[in-house]
């Protein structure tokens, strides 16, 4: 079974700072990795995601991962913040199948806040 | 182009009430995602389901939960004799075809049982 985990459930930076979320997931075969956002009230947007190819993806607003197959990693970074960009940060991952339709499963999610 | 619409956006219901959320997909799209977001929690795959087939249900409870998506007409997750541990927010999503790349997600149902 897959699992993800998300270890930083509440990070707090200063407008300007560099930001890392850290995502590692557990699964044996191939698989596609996600970031989704969730700003405050409302849906949650696809950030960025991975299938294959450049390890290093760039998402929306700035936004990169880089996917290390060794460390079962897919970390999230912006080199420097904004207060918009506070939210709630979700890593998702599904099985690579052919058929590409396979069930998400997220991490619990990091609560990012900005401070002016 | 509208995106993924939820109804209602927020439910109330008192225990062993009915509740029964409503998903209609992205124009186009034929597959719709069920998930469950408890508090403090990530997301939660309950069903994956194409027009009038269940494709996936290993994350639905066994008892209680049930999901259809008609071929006419939104999916509907219906949640009979509701328990307090149901509130929660439920999430649908929809892609457009097998080997789409994206699930693209609706604003979500805050299910609160008193």
């Amino acid at each position: 079974a897959q699992s993800v985990s998300q270890h930083n459930h509440h990070v707090i930076l200063s407008e300007a700072a560099s930001l890392e979320l850290g995502c590692n997931y557990s699964y044996g075969g191939t698989v596609n990795l996600f970031w989704y956002v969730q700003y405050p009230g409302q849906h949650l947007q696809l950030l960025l995601k991975y299938f294959s190819g450049d390890p290093l993806v760039k998402g929306i607003k700035g936004f990169e991962a880089e996917f290390i197959k060794s460390k079962f990693s897919f970390n999230l970074r912006k080199p420097s913040v904004q207060w918009s960009d506070t939210a709630e940060y979700f890593c998702a991952v599904n099985a690579g199948s052919a058929f590409g339709n396979e069930k998400l499963t997220f991490g619990t999610g990091t609560r990012l806040t900005i401070i002016p | 182009n509208a995106g993924v619409m939820q109804n209602p956006r927020h439910l109330v219901r008192r225990r062993g009430q009915e509740a029964r959320l409503r998903c209609s997909p992205m124009k186009g799209h034929s597959h719709v995602y069920w998930y469950r977001q408890l508090p403090e929690e990530g997301l939660k795959f309950m069903v994956y389901l194409q027009k009038e087939n269940i494709i996936d249900e290993s994350g639905m409870p066994k008892e209680r939960f049930s999901a259809e998506f008609p071929k006419e007409g939104p999916s509907i997750l219906r949640i009979q004799q509701v328990v307090r541990g149901d509130s929660a927010a439920y999430f649908c999503a929809s892609s457009p075809r097998t080997g789409a790349d994206e699930q693209f997600f609706g604003p979500g149902t805050r299910l609160t049982v008193l």
